[in-house]
């Protein structure tokens, strides 16, 4: 079975800096898919970023981008720039191919932007 | 599009009752699939339904079953609750046509008390 763990429960960020959040996962699958979805208080799940396993080149989407290391199975969350907006809870999914659509997910960090 | 939708988005119900939840995916999507979120669990898998039929299902006991109809419109339902049931039932579409369209998009959730 696949695990994803997410080591920083709680986090909190100056606005205008950057901060990177870190993803471990466990699988023995060659092909699957990553992502970085936030939950903002009392909002619904967005998608942040995704990152396709055979795919070399780290996904970057404006002031977000991913560090994926395929070896040592490692999918950190970059974010640039943080605004007060981006306070929210961000969850590290895994998901091993397009027949098991359901998503494993870490347990969460918690980043706080800062004014 | 419009989002996923889902009905009610509140609930409030006694140990022994038995509830039903509602979930309406983005027009065109075709797998539905649903998440219990607590404080102690985190994120977990119940089931997915594509084309009217369970694809995959979590661990969770008989008492959690779900369907979808011809239309992806797809329903859950929980009998005999339990106090642990509590929790934020979130509902996700996805095209589930392989590649880069498999990221799933989340409801706002339905907020289950169970007294």
């Amino acid at each position: 079975a696949q695990t994803v763990t997410q080591s920083q429960p709680e986090m909190s960020v100056q606005e205008a800096e950057t901060v990177t959040l870190s993803c471990t996962y466990d699988t023995s699958e060659s092909n699957y898919y990553l992502f970085w979805y936030k939950q903002p208080p009392s909002r619904q799940m967005i998608l942040v970023i995704r990152q396709e396993a055979y795919k070399q080149q780290n996904a970057t989407e404006n002031r977000f981008s991913v560090n994926f290391q395929k070896a040592a199975k490692s999918f950190s969350l970059k974010i640039s720039d943080s605004q007060l907006g981006d306070t929210a809870m961000y969850f590290c999914a895994f998901m091993k191919d397009n027949y098991g659509q359901n998503f494993v997910f870490g347990p969460g960090t918690r980043l706080s932007v800062l004014p | 599009k419009a989002g996923v939708t889902q009905t009610p988005r509140y609930l409030i119900k006694t140990r022994g009752q038995q509830v039903t939840l509602s979930c309406s995916p983005i027009s065109g999507h075709r797998s539905v699939s649903w998440y219990q979120q607590t404080p102690g669990q985190g994120l977990q898998f119940l089931f997915e339904y594509f084309s009217e039929t369970q694809r995959n299902k979590g661990n969770f006991p008989g008492r959690f079953s779900g369907r979808q109809f011809s239309n992806s419109r797809s329903e859950m339902n929980v009998s005999t609750l339990e106090l642990g049931d509590s929790a934020l039932y979130l509902c996700a579409s996805s095209p589930r046509q392989g590649g880069s369209t498999d990221t799933q998009y989340f409801g706002p959730g339905t907020r289950l008390t169970v007294l």
